[in-house]
This record gives structure tokens, C-alpha cells and sequence, in this order.
């Protein structure tokens, strides 16, 4: 069965300092992966997307992500982190093989400190 | 920018009551999903149209719930009757098909007392 692991349910980091959000899957086919922030009480936003080709890709709001295939990872990093970045954090994969419907993580919530 | 539309943003309803929820998918887009996200979880898919069939209902509890886009454009889900673990955030999102990503829409909160 396919399913996405975000190992931490939540995450501290002060201001300014950098930050990772892990995520790991288990598919039985080629994935193509997403990550979306969600604010409180609010639908989904995209970050970024994975479908092939180069696996470090850049999102919005200075995000990027790596896809590594023999870990099962697609981690996401940013250099320096804002207060406007706390939100909840999910991880979806898809692939064509499953109809291209997406399975998402259980998500991380982020706190920044000032 | 193009935003999927829901409504209502928030609904309280009485258990045993129905309660039907609206999506307005981006204009364009042939593919719309309805997903519940229960408090502390990630968003669960119960169907997914392309234009106005349905090709994933396979999680959707179909004894209550119901979904239906009769013009392959907007989309109503229908719950009757509505029951306490019914309680959640239901998203609406729409794609043009195939890998590509998929559009949220802000989501109705839904209480049932």
C-alpha cells in the first residue's frame, strides 16, 4: 500500500535559522511528489513538485526539496527561516499508476521563535 | 489568479441532519477531487471526478455520503445523515489532469453537534 511518513509532528526553529522537514514514502511505483503549507483554518498551497529530472527543485517563498530515490526521501529545506513560515507542513505523492490521486503525510507543524 | 471556490466556509449541523457542501473547480480544469482532513491528519481523498464521472470513490462511505458533477463543472457532496465523527475539513481541488498539481480550494469546516 502506498503511504508518506513526515516522522515529526512538530518542529521548533528560531528565526533566521535553517530548517528540514523530513518526509519519507513507500510506493510501488515511479512517484512524483509534492509539499504544500497550509495556514490555520486554510486550504492548501504548493510549494514545490517533483516529476522527474533534476532532484533538488526550488518552490516558492525560497523552499527547495530533494528527491532521493534509494532513501524513499524528498526532504524540505530552507536557509533561513521567517516567522510568516509557521504553518503545517504536508508531504503527498502520486503516481500514474494510481490514478494520479495524491496521498499525503500527516503533516508537521512549524513554530518559529523570535 | 484563478482560485477554486467552496462554500460554505463554515457549517454547524445536528447529528442525523444533512448537510451539502459546494466546489467551483478552476475554470479549464477537467479533474475534481473532495478530500476530508480530520484535525491532526493529512487530507484523505473520498472521490475524484474526471469531467462529470466519478473514477475514484473507492474511500467515500457511500451508506451516507454522496457526490455528484452533473455538468462536469461544479461539484456538490452530500452527507444525510450526518454523524459526530463526521466532524472535519473538507477540501475541494482541481487539476487539468494527469501528474499535474492540484489547486485547493479554502475548505468547509464542518461541526456536527
Amino acid at each position: 500500500a502506498q503511504s508518506v511518513t513526515q516522522p515529526d509532528i512538530h518542529i521548533t526553529v528560531s528565526e533566521g535559522a535553517s530548517l528540514e522537514l523530513r518526509c519519507n514514502y513507500s510506493y510501488g511505483a515511479t512517484p512524483y511528489l509534492f509539499w504544500y503549507v497550509q495556514s490555520p483554518g486554510q486550504g492548501l498551497q504548493l510549494l514545490l513538485k517533483y516529476f522527474s529530472g533534476d532532484t533538488l527543485v526550488q518552490g516558492i517563498k525560497g523552499f527547495e526539496a530533494e528527491f532521493k530515490r534509494s532513501q524513499s526521501s524528498f526532504n524540505l529545506r530552507k536557509p533561513s527561516v521567517h516567522w510568516s513560515d509557521a504553518a503545517e507542513y504536508f508531504c503527498a505523492v502520486g503516481a500514474r499508476e494510481y490514478g494520479n490521486k495524491l496521498v499525503f503525510g500527516a503533516g508537521t507543524i512549524l513554530r518559529v521563535k523570535s | 489568479e484563478a482560485e477554486v471556490a467552496q462554500s460554505p466556509r463554515y457549517k454547524i449541523t445536528e447529528k442525523s441532519q444533512a448537510v451539502a457542501f459546494w466546489c467551483d473547480p478552476i475554470s479549464g480544469h477537467a479533474t475534481l477531487y473532495w478530500y476530508r482532513q480530520i484535525l491532526g491528519q493529512g487530507p484523505e481523498l473520498l472521490v475524484q471526478f474526471q469531467d462529470e464521472s466519478v473514477v475514484d470513490d473507492s474511500q467515500l462511505p457511500k451508506d451516507r455520503f454522496s457526490a455528484e458533477r452533473l455538468k462536469g463543472v461544479d461539484s456538490t457532496l452530500k452527507i444525510q445523515p450526518a454523524e459526530l465523527g463526521d466532524s472535519a475539513m473538507y477540501l475541494c481541488a482541481s487539476s487539468s489532469g494527469g501528474p499535474n498539481e492540484q489547486y485547493f480550494g479554502p475548505g468547509t469546516r464542518l461541526t456536527v453537534t
